[in-house]
């Protein structure tokens, strides 16, 4: 069975440094996609970003990018210039193409320090 | 991106009674939608899944008649929990998905409502 691992329970940072969240996941599948979600106080699930494992470019939305260690099974978010806003719970999800479930990570809390 | 709603966003009523909760996919049609369960502090809980138009496959441990699924159309799905108790007191979240890309929608990907809070007194 897949399985998605957040090894980061929580994280902390200062308004507008950087910072990396961790998730590796564990598939014998080629082709999948994996999804970053954010889950702030009001608890409404909100895609962060967006990965195909047949590509090869890593995804970027805005201030927020992953790097994908296919090999590796390595999917890691990077949120840069910090925002108060980007304070939440953050969720590392994998679905193998065709399939209708999410596996979701346990989840990591980042806390924005001004 | 694709916007999912879900309503009510609260609801508090008595042990017995019955509460329905709606998803709406609002720009995009959606082929499947998730009902999800989560605790405090926890990552979600799949309770269900329904395909439009067919009954609901439920997760294991997840009674069946107590939380009844209908997905009668392409945007809609409603979660009704029966006969409700306090241990049924928690936070549910929909989410939808579409076969392909689909309105504002991309393939594969689960777009969630804000989720109910059901508190059964």
């Amino acid at each position: 069975a897949q399985t998605v691992t957040q090894s980061q329970p929580e994280m902390s940072v200062q308004e507008a440094e950087t910072v990396t969240l961790s998730c590796t996941y564990d598939t014998s599948e080629s082709d999948y996609y994996l999804f970053w979600y954010k889950q702030p106080p009001s608890r409404q699930m909100i895609l962060v970003i967006r990965q195909e494992a047949y590509k090869q470019q890593n995804a970027t939305e805005n201030r927020f990018s992953v790097n994908f260690q296919k090999a590796a099974k390595s999917f890691s978010l990077k949120i840069s210039d910090s925002q108060l806003g980007d304070a939440a719970m953050y969720f590392c999800a994998y679905i193998r193409q065709g399939a209708q479930k999410l596996v979701f990570g346990q989840g990591t809390r980042l806390t924005i320090n001004p | 991106g694709a916007v999912v709603s879900q309503h009510p966003s609260w609801v508090i009523c008595k042990s017995g009674t019955s509460v329905k909760i709606e998803c709406r996919s609002l720009d995009f049609q959606a082929t499947t939608m998730f009902w999800y369960r989560q605790f405090p502090k926890q990552s979600l809980m799949l309770m269900a899944t329904s395909n439009e138009g067919s009954k609901a496959t439920y997760e294991q441990g997840v009674e069946k008649d107590k939380f009844l699924i209908n997905h009668a159309s392409l945007t809609l799905s409603t979660l009704t929990v029966t006969s409700a108790h306090p241990e049924d007191s928690s936070f549910y979240i929909c989410s939808a998905r579409g076969r392909r890309a689909s309105g504002r929608a991309q393939p594969e990907t689960q777009y969630f409502g804000p989720g109910t809070r059901l508190l059964v007194l």
